[in-house]
């Protein structure tokens, strides 16, 4: 069964750090992309960025570019994700999503299991 | 960035009753389009792929429709656990979207 559990979630104050992680099982870790999302209190969904499954292409969304940083440690079959510079606009529960497919932009682009969710709050 | 509009925001609809979801794209993305159902509190869980694929263990009651601009997802004989927020999503270029979702309440 797959399995994704994300921690590392908090309040934070505008212009601080924080660093998600993502605990993945059930499946070949490394054989396919991963990808963090988020969804803002009350509103719908948004692609934060992905990572292929050897960790080498990686892409993100113009919001957060420059700010965040998406890795993976396939030895211990973890995705995180480190938040600089946050933003009262960043405050989201984040998902980790496994992608069908090991490339970021391979041949099957969907997102097939998700995580519980870690709510992030940037707030003073 | 391609937009996705889902019609309607909100149905509120009796069991065993039949539901249509729409979602139109700003331009032609193909098939590449995806269905997802969020239930309150709950992680999005995949339902249709590439338009009309159904997902593993899905219920044969969902279905999906369209390619190019226009898509539809149709919920045949709508069971109360089918209350949700349905969500689309385009995979076709960056950066992938999804629409404003559409609530689904059961009467």
């Amino acid at each position: 069964e797959v399995q994704l559990v994300e921690s590392g979630g908090g309040l934070v104050q505008p212009g601080g750090s924080l660093r998600l992680s993502c605990a993945a099982s059930g499946f070949s870790f490394s054989s396919y992309a991963m990808s963090w999302l988020r969804q803002a209190p009350g509103k719908g969904l948004e692609w934060v960025s992905a990572l292929s499954g050897s960790g080498v292409g990686t892409i993100y969304a113009d919001s957060v570019k420059g700010r965040f940083t998406i890795s993976r440690d396939n030895s211990k079959n973890t995705l995180y994700l480190q938040m600089n510079s946050l933003r009262a606009e960043d405050t989201a529960v984040y998902y980790c999503a496994k992608r069908a497919s090991p490339d970021v932009r391979g041949v099957i682009n969907v997102f097939d299991y998700w995580g519980q969710g870690t709510l992030v709050t940037v707030s003073s | 960035e391609i937009v996705l509009t889902q019609s309607p925001d909100f149905q509120s609809v009796t069991p065993k009753e039949k539901v249509t979801i729409t979602c139109r794209a700003s331009q032609s993305i193909g098939g590449s389009l995806h269905w997802y159902q969020q239930k309150p509190d709950q992680s999005p869980k995949l339902l249709i792929k590439y338009a009309s694929q159904s997902f593993s263990g899905v219920p044969s009651r969902f279905s999906g429709s369209g390619s190019g601009t226009d898509f539809t997802l149709t919920i045949n004989s709508l069971e109360a656990e089918d209350a949700a927020t349905y969500y689309c999503h385009q995979s076709s270029s960056l950066p992938e979207t999804f629409g404003g979702g559409t609530k689904v309440e059961i009467k």
